[in-house]
């Protein structure tokens, strides 16, 4: 079953701490994978897709298809990166969206 | 990218009766999903709305409960048909497909209590 695991609910940093936010998938085949981020607020909007292999507002994420794993990191937490995450897999050939559960961050001064 | 704007933004509605939300594009998009995301859970697809054919929902959602139009490329809608207290969610209207890649563009949601 294609499935995405996002294993912490909330991750409780310090600004300038780093920050790995956990993604694992389920899934036959060659993934498509995406982190989303929904600030206080607003709309759900794309942080970063796999195959891109951007940096973006710092973050950057890798394909680990030996632990089928799609980790997102910061080295360097800010206050303004507190948000819920959510990770996200493309199934199938409508471009369907599997989402985990979500890690809500949160940065202390 | 694409903006996508919802109508209504929130709403409280009796059990039994039932609510239209409006997903309005500002661009033409192939594929426009609908998700539900229920307090304190993620995202769960409804179904697939393309423009000229049935929607194809998801396991546990059906075209009675959740009936869908897609009239033209650029606006869908959503029906929450006899509603339940179960139903008081936040739903999300999205657009994506080729020309876009594999990315989704997000409306605001609509959040909906059901008394």
């Amino acid at each position: 079953a294609q499935r995405v695991t996002q294993p912490e609910k909330l991750l409780s940093v310090f600004k300038g701490a780093p920050v790995e936010l956990k993604c694992n998938y389920s899934y036959s085949g060659s993934p498509e994978l995406f982190w989303y981020v929904q600030y206080s607020r607003q709309r759900l909007q794309l942080l970063l897709r796999h195959i891109s292999r951007e940096s973006i507002k710092g973050f950057t994420a890798d394909l680990n298809k030996g632990e089928t794993s799609f980790h997102l990191k910061k080295p360097f937490a800010q206050e303004e990166d507190s948000a819920m995450y959510y990770c996200a897999l493309v199934s199938g050939g409508y471009n369907k969206l599997i989402f985990g559960a979500g890690t809500r961050l949160a940065v202390h001064p | 990218s694409a903006v996508i704007s919802q109508k209504p933004s929130r709403d409280i509605c009796q059990r039994g009766t039932s609510l239209t939300i409006q997903c309005q594009v500002d661009s033409q998009v192939t594929m426009m999903f609908w998700y539900r995301q229920q307090p304190g859970q993620s995202l769960t697809l409804i179904a697939t709305a393309n423009q000229g054919s049935e929607a194809t929902y998801e396991s546990g959602f059906v075209i009675d409960k959740f009936p869908i139009s897609r009239p033209n490329l650029t606006f869908s809608t959503l029906t929450v048909s006899n509603m339940s207290p179960e139903d008081s969610s936040i739903y999300l209207c999205s657009a994506g497909g080729p020309g876009f890649g594999e990315t989704q563009y997000f409306g605001p949601g609509t959040r909906l209590l059901v008394l």
